[in-house]
């Protein structure tokens, strides 16, 4: 059973900060991860994607991937009380052609004013 | 990315009907689309894989009998909950497949209430 672990939460900070997110995944043969933004009530939308090591930066958001460790991350800069979300990882299965993903549970993210 | 519709957004049904939801995927030609079930303060739970022009492949435990998926193009897959159950209700969430890129875009969802 191919697992992502990210800690629930809340991560708790002030608005202005970097908050930062982690996750962990047990597939060796991923090649593809994402971090989605869920809202409560609402459907995720996709984030960030990130394929090689290394990091990858697209406004305030950054990714960061260590397929060794097999570790990605996200870091939200100069957070805003509108971060405040869910942030899920998923993370692509090799068994699958690499189509389906694996989601973590995710973590609750709060940014307070 | 892919902008994805679902209707109904939201559906309240009498136990023992059937509804069906539709997802589209509007300026994107989907081969492969994914239906999942997320229930309130629970993680996503895919449920089925729906790829166009052949049958759905469902997860384990998920009753292919009970969750009626078709995929009749490459912008439409439909799912229908057949004799619907308190137990049904939930949020349903289609995505499609980027298959050069691997993403997965998520429609709004239908919030399915089953009395």
């Amino acid at each position: 059973q191919k697992e992502v672990e990210q800690n629930s939460g809340p991560l708790s900070v002030p608005e202005g900060a970097i908050a930062s997110l982690n996750c962990t995944y047990s597939d060796r043969g991923s090649q593809s991860f994402f971090w989605y933004r869920q809202y409560s009530g609402k459907s995720p939308e996709l984030i960030m994607s990130i394929y090689s090591n290394g990091d990858k930066e697209d406004g305030r958001f950054t990714a960061q991937l260590n397929k060794a460790s097999q570790y990605v991350s996200l870091l939200i800069r100069d957070s805003q009380p509108s971060d405040s979300a869910t942030y899920l990882c998923a993370v692509n299965e090799e068994n699958t052609g690499f189509q389906k993903l694996v989601f973590g549970t995710g973590t609750r993210l709060l940014v307070s004013p | 990315g892919a902008v994805v519709s679902q209707h109904p957004s939201w559906v309240i049904c009498k136990s023992g009907t059937s509804v069906k939801i539709e997802c589209r995927s509007l300026d994107f030609q989907a081969t492969t689309m994914f239906w999942y079930r997320q229930f309130p303060k629970q993680s996503l739970m895919l449920m089925a894989t729906s790829n166009e022009g052949s049958k759905a492949t469902y997860e384990q435990g998920v009753e292919k009998d009970k969750f009626l998926i078709n995929h009749a193009s490459l912008t439409l897959s439909t799912l229908t909950v057949t004799s619907a159950h308190p137990e049904d209700s939930s949020f349903y969430i289609c995505t499609v497949l980027a298959e050069s890129s691997y993403e997965q875009y998520f429609g709004p969802g239908t919030r399915l209430t089953v009395t």
